[in-house]
């Protein structure tokens, strides 16, 4: 069975510029989270989807948006893109609200 | 109070040594908990879930107290491959019954020196 996959998993931005992450749950997965993690910090907590709807947000611009698609599949976008955005962006699925996550590998955003 | 606590580290411990990491949430109604792993610029990794019984897997032992809210995980006979970040993350109830977001706690590292 294929586990969490996201691409692309290098991406380099100029600042201003637009950013779109592709995250794909395990199957039957209708959870996904979203995460930033820049260097040596800990996993900072972005959006969580669960059964299409955005279900809470975590602190940052409004910059950052995204989706969830009737496949359970999901997209994170980053407009205005600033240098400091530059990180490693984790997608997480879990079967139910409550169950284990599985990460996918992630994308590596960096922003020159 | 921060939703899941751990403390940052770094643990720093020889080679056979026995480490405990503690964690501490907030919400009382926080259904699941889970211990990960993950290893420099790579993604987390399930370590193993957390009963109430608790539970045993290996030189892995994880305790849950939910009078104190409090989660611990036991690595006993400490291998250089266990040098990694500790996640504790917490299952709680958000808006409404039946929905529960996992809340990741920032990592404890653990460094096992030869």
């Amino acid at each position: 069975e294929a586990g969490v996959t996201q691409s692309p998993t290098h991406l380099i931005k100029t600042r201003g510029q637009q950013a779109t992450l592709r995250c794909s749950p395990i199957s039957g997965h209708t959870s996904v989270y979203w995460y930033q993690q820049a260097l040596g910090l800990g996993l900072q907590f972005l959006l969580w989807y669960d059964e299409g709807e955005e279900r809470n947000r975590g602190n940052f611009p409004p910059r950052f948006s995204g989706r969830q698609f009737p496949n359970y599949s999901s997209e994170l976008n980053v407009n205005a893109l600033e240098l400091e955005d530059s990180a490693l962006y984790l997608c997480a699925s879990s079967l139910l609200s409550y169950t284990e996550a599985f990460f996918g590998q992630g994308t590596r955003l960096t922003v020159v | 109070r921060k939703e899941v606590e751990q403390d940052p580290g770094p643990f720093n411990v020889p080679e056979g040594a026995t480490v405990a990491f503690n964690c501490t949430y907030s919400n009382s109604a926080s259904q699941s908990f889970f211990w990960y792993r993950q290893d420099c610029r790579k993604e987390p990794k399930l370590l193993m879930s957390v009963y109430s019984s608790g539970n045993e897997d290996g030189r892995f032992t994880a305790q849950l107290n939910r009078a104190s809210q409090y989660i611990s995980l036991l690595i006993r006979d400490s291998k250089l491959s266990d040098s990694a970040t500790y996640l504790c993350v917490v299952s709680s109830a958000y808006s409404g019954a039946g929905s529960y977001q996992l809340t990741f706690g920032k990592g404890t590292k653990l460094s096992v020196i030869p």
